[in-house]
């Protein structure tokens, strides 16, 4: 069946340098979401890249989609405390389909 | 602000419970969805509902049941609960409307089975 993978699983940074997190599917995707967990909290949509190649950004957080719609990923740049959390690609094959979620890249800032 | 709603923060049930967990939104989407959630392992979903009175397994249904008799309401019934169904479960929705289609989650039930 379909699978998103996503690495690392886990990511320690200095606060101010920059982190990349990767999602790869075994198919080619409809679209891919971002979500944020913050620590005890519930995951929260960030965004939804859907057309080959899309580069969106959001203040210091730059998500790729890839040519082939089967990658993607998210760059924080210069990570502050409020980073901290854990970062899930999500993608479909299908437009309505349920999302595929990868399992997390959980980042820690060291102070 | 548009909202889904778990009814308990925290739940422990004895081993053979029958157990309800409740999800309430208030935002008319027409998707629900309950996952689970487990160190190392991600969100698994276990049921999800595109309409009311529909419902689809996911990729864990087993030991669950769902029911979804009004359009903002999904629960998730745990008929004789174990303890390996201890998790974080997240129900979440969805508007097939629209651009974004990112699904809202509520705040989760943690539930402990003993």
């Amino acid at each position: 069946g379909q699978q998103v993978m996503q690495i690392p699983q886990y990511q320690h940074v200095q606060e101010g340098e920059d982190f990349t997190t990767y999602c790869n599917s075994s198919t080619t995707l409809s679209n891919i979401q971002w979500y944020k967990q913050r620590p005890g909290g519930h995951p929260v949509f960030l965004i939804q890249l859907v057309k080959s190649g899309e580069v969106k950004k959001q203040k210091r957080l730059t998500f790729q989609f890839g040519e082939a719609k089967k990658n993607s990923s998210l760059h924080i740049t210069a990570t502050q405390t409020t980073d901290v959390g854990t970062y899930f690609c999500a993608g479909s094959k299908n437009r309505d389909d349920k999302i595929i979620f990868g399992k997390g890249t959980r980042l820690h800032i060291l102070p | 602000d548009v909202k889904v709603t778990q009814s308990s923060r925290y739940l422990v049930k004895r081993t053979g419970e029958k157990v309800f967990l409740e999800c309430v939104q208030d935002m008319d989407h027409e998707n629900m969805f309950w996952y689970r959630q487990d160190p190392g392992l991600g969100l698994r979903l276990i049921y999800f509902s595109y309409d009311v009175k529909m419902k689809e397994k996911g990729d864990i249904p087993e030991g669950y049941s769902v029911s979804r008799e009004k359009k903002e309401r999904f629960s998730l019934i745990l008929e004789s609960a174990s303890t390996n169904q201890t998790s974080m479960y997240l129900c979440a929705s969805r508007n097939v409307q629209g651009a974004r289609r990112g699904y809202t989650f509520g705040s989760g039930t943690r539930l402990t089975v003993v």
